[in-house]
């Protein structure tokens, strides 16, 4: 089936701009988690949903950051009047929820270039 | 707080020979579950491997093993009979579950270089 997919590939903005990436998840899949990558780094925790309930919002860096899951599918990960320092790729990953393995399967993610 | 080490920026290994990847974590629970995935130049992470701690047998699937040491806190990765698709930025990941939410917490990873 189809694994978790994420556009744009590439991004490349003006600092200040406001940017949007996209992510669909597995079908069937009720939880969707935001990480970022920055260079030379792991992962970074961001963001996470589950179903209908309050997302977990303790890992975005600032309040230019905020996501949003519609229909508890697509998610969309906003960041306003971008800094050089959001340049990173951006991961998404879901995962079926109520057990084990609790295996997070990722997307190709976004690369963001802020100039 | 928990923390994923990975102490080895870069190794390299021959085609065909063996190679280990350290990972340490510190936590004080006593059922979590460890992961090491694999990311090559594409990006797409992908799961290589899974462990749950209260399972002291180590897993193993096809040429990748870990050597889980529960009280050490220690997960090693190995892979045997490298191949040169082997090639890739292996991170090591610990599962936090708390207060309705969950996520993984990432090492800085392991840039594994194979050589012919």
């Amino acid at each position: 089936g189809a694994g978790v997919s994420q556009s744009p590939s590439n991004k490349v903005t003006e600092k200040g701009k406001d940017v949007e990436l996209r992510c669909d998840p597995i079908s069937g899949h009720t939880a969707l988690y935001w990480y970022r990558q920055s260079l030379g780094q792991g992962l970074e925790f961001l963001i996470y949903f589950q179903g209908n309930s309050a997302p977990d919002k303790s890992g975005l860096p600032s309040d230019r950051f905020s996501a949003e899951r519609t229909g508890g599918s697509v998610s969309t990960l906003t960041i306003q009047r971008t800094q050089q320092e959001d340049s990173a790729v951006y991961l998404c990953a879901s995962s079926l929820s109520g057990g084990a393995p609790y295996e997070q399967y990722f997307g190709p993610g976004t690369r963001l270039t802020v100039t | 707080a928990q923390t994923v080490t990975q102490s080895q920026p870069e190794m390299s290994v021959q085609e065909a020979e063996t190679v280990t990847l350290s990972c340490t974590y510190d936590t004080s629970e006593s059922d979590y579950y460890l992961f090491w995935y694999k990311q090559p130049p594409s990006r797409q992470m992908i799961l290589v491997i899974r462990q749950e701690a209260y399972k002291q047998q180590n897993a193993t699937e096809n040429r990748f093993s870990v050597n889980f040491q529960k009280a050490a806190k220690s997960f090693s990765l190995k892979i045997s009979d490298s191949q040169l698709g082997d090639a890739a930025m292996y991170f090591c990941a610990y599962r936090i579950a708390q207060g309705g939410s969950e996520k993984l917490v990432f090492g800085k990873g392991t840039k594994l270089t194979v050589n012919p």
